[in-house]
């Protein structure tokens, strides 16, 4: 069955430093999405991108943030300038259509030291 | 503003029995879909069902069903005959269908303990 998949597992960085957080997306979808969830609270979303540009994004999503897709399968989330508080797990997620289910990646659990 | 409350922090239930879980929201939109997520302690989420705002009937998958009263603003999670792999955190979400917004609004969820 098909699933999205995300790189690494975890990461652990220094404050200030950049970080790109990589997602597969299952491959016939069309609608990729980036949500955040701090630990032990909800998840939150960050951003959305379809053809080839952010549809929309949320105020947690400012200019330290920006997602790309470089290829025909990856979709990656940068951080530019990493802060303590950005530390959270940051789920990738795909849809097929704007509809349907977002099916998530297993995460990356971002620590900033 | 689109919202999801999920006023249980935490539930019990004993193996093989039925537990509902708690999910009221509110929007204005009058096209939405209602989901329902699994978030075991390994983190990753799982999608378990959904639930459009015109579907005439109640959504099941499984063990799982959605209890939807759309005049009350409610869509509680109904699992049947608990198992000890339920044991997770459950989250509601909401998206409005209309207009240029597709994302995802989260509930702050219900941490599920199915007891032997």
């Amino acid at each position: 069955e098909p699933e999205v998949t995300q790189t690494p597992s975890h990461q652990v960085t220094q404050m200030g430093q950049e970080v790109i957080l990589r997602c597969v997306p299952i491959s016939n979808h069309l609608y990729f999405y980036w949500y955040r969830q701090i630990l032990g609270q909800k998840v939150e979303f960050l951003v959305s991108f379809y053809n080839n540009e952010i549809s929309e994004k949320s105020e947690i999503f400012d200019d330290q943030f920006s997602v790309e897709r470089p290829d025909g399968s990856n979709f990656t989330l940068k951080i530019r300038s990493t802060k303590l508080e950005d530390s959270a797990m940051y789920f990738c997620a795909s849809s097929d259509r704007v509809t349907n289910e977002q099916f998530f990646g297993p995460g990356t659990r971002l620590t900033v030291l | 503003a689109q919202k999801i409350t999920q006023t249980q922090p935490g539930m019990f239930v004993q193996e093989k029995e039925a537990v509902t879980l708690d999910c009221t929201y509110d929007t204005s939109d009058p096209s939405y879909g209602l989901f329902w997520y699994k978030q075991p302690s390994s983190g990753e989420m799982i999608f378990l069902i959904y639930q459009g705002s015109y579907d005439q009937q109640n959504a099941t998958e499984g063990r799982y069903s959605l209890n939807f009263q759309k005049a009350r603003k409610s869509a509680n999670l109904v699992i049947s005959a608990s198992q000890l792999g339920d044991s997770a955190m459950y989250f509601c979400a909401m998206r409005a269908h209309g207009g240029a917004t597709n994302k995802l609004i989260f509930g702050t969820g219900t941490l599920l303990a199915v007891q032997p």
